[in-house]
């Protein structure tokens, strides 16, 4: 069974330009999170979404951060226009529920921002 | 604002001994406790969970947990240099309007010397 699988693994763009990432959860779960990792913060939960709708996205940073989830397979986190403060690494993970269910993380993409 | 504590470490502990690794969470309302392991430019992975008071093995592995004084632990037996990693500590609390969320630490980094 293929795990959450996010693209690209690597990203590095100039300041100001617009980032996409992707993700595809794992077949079956309904919910699918947006976390941001970085050494001074740690693991943020950025948004997430119950069965395609968006349920708390009071972590997304500001305005320049969006999140869309057209399907049960897919969801973007688009960042327009990106400044240097955003370089993080970025995961998606999704799971079966919350409440008690452990999420099950994809590899990641490593944003750097120059 | 619910937070998460860990020492950020590193602890370091020789091949073969009990590592001991600590938590405390500021929500008394947490229902849900998780450890998870994370590699070096890798992305988490669930080691361990629990839900009720006192202790839960799992191999080389315990968590304890008491709700009382809101601190969750987690014994690594016979530590092995593999075993290196950082360690973060994630507790599942009630956020409103049906919303679970799922915080994090900043995690203990781990180092067993061979």
């Amino acid at each position: 069974d293929a795990g959450v699988i996010q693209s690209p693994r690597h990203e590095v763009t100039e300041m100001g330009q617009e980032v996409t990432l992707r993700c595809k959860p794992i077949s079956g779960h309904d919910y699918l999170f947006w976390y941001r990792q970085t050494m001074m913060r740690g693991l943020e939960l950025l948004i997430y979404f119950n069965n395609n709708v968006p349920i708390d996205d009071s972590g997304m940073p500001e305005d320049r951060f969006s999140a869309k989830m057209p399907n049960a397979s897919f969801s973007t986190l688009k960042i327009q226009p990106s400044e240097p403060r955003d370089s993080a690494v970025y995961f998606c993970a999704s799971s079966s529920g919350t409440g008690f269910s452990p999420l099950h993380f994809g590899n990641g993409t490593r944003l750097t921002v120059t | 604002q619910k937070e998460v504590e860990q020492n950020s470490g590193p602890l370091s502990v020789p091949e073969g001994a009990i590592a001991s690794l600590n938590c405390t969470y500021s929500d008394r309302g947490s229902q849900s406790f998780f450890w998870y392991r994370q590699y070096s430019g890798k992305s988490p992975e669930l080691i361990m969970f629990i839900y009720s008071n006192g202790d839960k093995e799992d191999g080389r592995f315990t968590a304890q947990l008491n709700k009382a004084s809101q601190y969750v632990s987690l014994l690594i037996r016979d530590s092995q240099p593999s075993d290196s990693a950082t360690y973060l500590c994630a507790v599942n609390g009630y956020s409103g309007a049906g919303s679970y969320q799922l915080t994090f630490g900043k995690g203990t980094k781990l180092s067993v010397i061979p």
